[in-house]
């Protein structure tokens, strides 16, 4: 089983939908980082977060140290949010900033 | 803004030549990272330098040597290339120090791609 689970792999919207994507981890960790990566294959980050919530624009993460869960959600989707969300934690004590990785979620907006 | 500077962004190779992919950073980060990304799996760490000086093994060193060359500069070195290793590579950075610092996140270049024939 990996350590960092997202879901879904795919997701294909109706731009202006609200989407949510999910990240669950089995392991101990320091923060949470959310990335975004673009066909052209650059990878961005988006958010760092070690609880509550963080908003940038129309994004908004969240993050539930208990339950050991994320949600990146994006308000008023529109087709440059096309992109694969990467979501990876940071290991615990974090001081080498080694990084676990979920496989990623493949998001397509539609116009 | 440069940021994380990888080259090149892209290369082919034939089976058991060598090559290095050269990574600079110049936001006076501590720490880099050489990543492997391939079709259906998450990135996996290669290697690691926390600090000028210093690299460790990640998840997937076999095939690969690394060298710090100085604060700026992280390179990876494939001494006889193997068509396992045709992959995006990625190289990252970030800042480190006293765990106050840990949270910081890492700043990514924008890739090579190397295929290997």
């Amino acid at each position: 089983k990996n350590e960092v689970e997202q879901s879904p792999q795919n997701l294909t919207a109706q731009e202006g939908e609200f989407i949510t994507i999910n990240c669950s981890y089995s392991v101990g960790i320091s923060a949470l980082h959310w990335l975004q990566q673009h066909p052209g294959g650059g990878i961005v980050s988006l958010f760092m977060l070690s609880s509550g919530k963080k908003k940038h624009g129309r994004l908004i993460a969240t993050i539930n140290i208990q339950e050991k869960h994320s949600s990146l959600h994006i308000t008023a989707s529109h087709p440059r949010d096309s992109a694969v969300y990467i979501c990876a934690a940071l290991n615990y004590g974090g001081s080498q900033g080694n990084l676990i990785f979920g496989k990623g979620t493949k998001l397509s907006v539609k116009p | 803004n440069a940021g994380v500077t990888q080259t090149p962004k892209f290369q082919v190779l034939k089976t058991g030549q060598s090559m290095t992919l050269q990574c600079a950073q110049d936001m006076n980060h501590n720490s880099m990272y050489w990543y492997r990304q391939d079709p259906g799996m998450g990135l996996r760490l290669i290697y690691y330098s926390a600090s000028e000086g210093t690299t460790d093994k990640g998840e997937v060193p076999n095939g690969y040597n690394v060298s710090r060359l100085n604060k700026r500069e992280f390179s990876l070195r494939l001494e006889s290339a193997a068509p396992s290793q045709t992959s995006v590579y990625f190289c990252a950075s970030r800042t480190t120090g006293s765990t106050f610092y840990s949270n910081q996140p890492q700043h990514f270049g924008d890739g090579t791609r190397l295929s290997i024939l």
